[in-house]
Formats: C-alpha cells, structure tokens, sequence
C-alpha cells in the first residue's frame, strides 16, 4: 500500500494561499491521489484528486510532481472555516477505493 | 450536504445492548463502506459493500455486523460492545472508482 506523509501541523494566515504538501514516494502508477478534509468531528470532505496532471476545482488546486512522488495542495484564499485536517490519500485497489487515512495535516487559518 | 445521512448522530449504549446505525445515500452511487474513527487515531476502513455485496472485511469483530439490503441503505448492526468500541461511525459512498462521499457520522459511547 501507498503510504503518505504530511506535516503534522501548518499555519496560515487569513486570506493567504495555504499551500499543504503530501509525500507518496511509493506510489504505484494507477493510484489516484485524493485530498480530504475533516472539520472537527464532522464527516471527511471530498476536496479534490488527481493521477498526473494538476487539478483544479471551485474548491482547491492540486499540483502533482511530474515523478508523482510528491504533491501539493493549494487553497488561494483561506478562510477561517478552511481550518481543519487535511488528508493526503493514495487511492488502492482497482474495483473501489480502498482509502487508508492517515493523521493527516492540521491547517490553523489565523486571522 | 444531504447526499449521505446518518442515523442516529449520538448513541449511548450499554454493553449488553444491540443497537443498529443507519446509512443512507442520495447519490444513486453502488458502493458503501463504514468507517471507524477512535480519539486520536485515524480512520479505519471496516467494511466495503459494491453493488450489495460485502467485498471487504478488514478484521472487525464479530460483534459488528453490517447489512446492505439495497445499494442506498446500509446498516450497522452493534451487540455486546466494549468501551473501547466508543468512536464516531462514518458511512461513505462512491460511485465505482470515484470519490467517497461520507456523512456526519454516529457518535457512539459504549458504557
């Protein structure tokens, strides 16, 4: 299985790009990386996600490294209501997704 | 967002009791899958249903057992719990290899 690394913790401020990073070097070439997030106890939200290309959504940007070992994901204009864990996640299997979450970044958006 | 709803939000629950959760999504998607989420400790996927049928198990106990009598209703089937079984209950859906789609999750606390 893919796994995935992130900073534990990032700060933002408000109205600022908040530019989180996610390191997957042992990707596989079909996985899909997602990008969730988790609002305090509420249930995760679907962001964005992408397979090599960059991505972009009314919600995020996603820029993958072109070796795919890597990726980013960009929010243009934080708000205080993006704060929240934010999930990198390498999609597994091929007839469903198969998520394995891990601890995710916690983005703290200041004003 | 309504696409996916849980039922109950909040359970208490004594360890000889059975109760049941309920899921159901709105999105005309053809899998499900349950997800436990502990304190301090990331999502763990427990169960995955495509097209009604249970394709994933990932060592639950038995003293949860999952039911999904149409590809829009899932359930969770709850006997017998410890304390330690006290966690938020996600339900998730997608559409064959498309994004989940979670709810806001039961919040359950085994006595």
């Amino acid at each position: 299985d893919a796994k995935t690394t992130q900073p534990t913790s990032m700060d933002c401020a408000e109205g600022r790009a908040a530019n989180l990073p996610c390191n997957h070097s042992t990707i596989s070439g079909n996985e899909y990386v997602y990008w969730y997030r988790q609002i305090h106890s509420q249930g995760p939200q679907y962001i964005i996600h992408g397979l090599k290309n960059n991505e972009t959504n009314e919600m995020a940007s996603l820029i993958i490294t072109e070796d795919r070992k890597s990726s980013t994901l960009i929010l243009p204009h934080a708000t205080l209501r993006d704060t929240a864990v934010y999930y990198c996640i390498v999609r597994v299997g091929t007839n469903f997704n198969k998520f394995y979450f891990g601890s995710g970044t916690k983005l703290n958006v200041k004003p | 967002e309504t696409g996916v709803t849980q039922t109950p939000r909040h359970l208490v629950m004594g360890m000889t009791n059975k109760k049941s959760l309920k899921c159901e999504q709105h999105l005309g998607h053809n899998a499900m899958y349950w997800y436990k989420q502990s304190a301090k400790k990331p999502l763990e996927l427990m169960f995955v249903y495509n097209f009604k049928e249970q394709t994933e198990n990932n060592s639950v106990p038995s003293r949860f057992s999952p039911e999904c009598p149409n590809s829009s209703h899932l359930f969770l089937h709850l006997h017998t719990l410890q304390p330690e079984d006290s966690a938020l209950y996600l339900c998730a859906s997608s559409q064959d290899l498309g994004a989940q789609y979670f709810g806001p999750g039961t919040r359950l606390l085994v006595l």
